[in-house]
């Protein structure tokens, strides 16, 4: 069955700092791959996806992820935090068709200090 | 113009009581989802309709039951509410057709059972 982890529940970065939340997923094939983002009392805003090509995908607000088949990771970057980045982020994972529903992992709340 | 809607934003009320919280998405999608969100920010697949057909029925109680009176929208009609529905219950859409895969979600509906 897919599952998804992010081992991280809280992370806290100064602002400027360079930022990674890592994601670990479980799926026999080819998974459909994404990070959201939560702001408080927010829905959820996707940042970025993957699918196929390009292992290293950009994504909004200055955001990156890297796909990495060897280690079931699609850990997510950013090179300088903003304190508007401060939110609860969701790594999730879909399977090979669009219809389908997404396995999310438990998220984790960034902290932003100035 | 938002994309995906839901009322009420909030909701409160009473054990044993009936609610209905209603989902509209103005993007063209085929495809509606409600995810439910506990008290630790964990998402979990309810349900999901493609044009009006049910496609996604987690284990779900038979108390929450979803309607889609057209594909634009995707009801949840919750009968004899338990303390522990309370949660946050997000609705999404996605698109049908390749490449399609991301899903668009909701501001979500804060249901609280007192």
């Amino acid at each position: 069955a897919q599952s998804v982890t992010q081992p991280d529940i809280h992370i806290t970065v100064s602002e400027g700092a360079s930022l990674e939340l890592r994601c670990n997923y479980s799926y026999g094939a080819t998974p459909y791959l994404f990070w959201y983002v939560q702001s408080p009392g927010q829905g959820l805003q996707l940042l970025l996806k993957y699918f196929s090509g390009d292992t290293l995908v950009q994504g909004i607000k200055g955001f990156e992820a890297e796909f990495k088949r060897s280690q079931s990771s699609f850990n997510l970057r950013k090179p300088s935090v903003h304190w508007s980045d401060a939110a609860e982020y969701f790594c999730a994972v879909g399977r090979s068709y669009n219809t389908d529903k997404l396995i999310f992992g438990t998220g984790t709340r960034l902290q932003v200090f100035p | 113009d938002t994309a995906v809607s839901q009322t009420p934003k909030y909701l409160v009320t009473q054990m044993g009581n009936d609610k209905s919280i209603k989902c509209e998405q103005n993007l063209g999608h085929d495809t509606m989802y409600w995810y439910k969100q506990d008290s630790k920010k964990f998402l979990k697949i309810m349900f999901s309709y493609n044009n009006k057909e049910l496609i996604i029925n987690e284990t779900v109680p038979n108390r929450f039951s979803p309607k889609s009176p057209d594909k634009a929208h995707l009801n949840l009609h919750i009968n004899s509410l338990e303390l522990g529905d309370s949660a946050v219950y997000f609705c999404a859409s996605s698109q049908d057709g390749p490449g399609s895969y991301e899903q668009y979600f909701g501001p979500g509906t804060r249901l609280t059972v007192t």
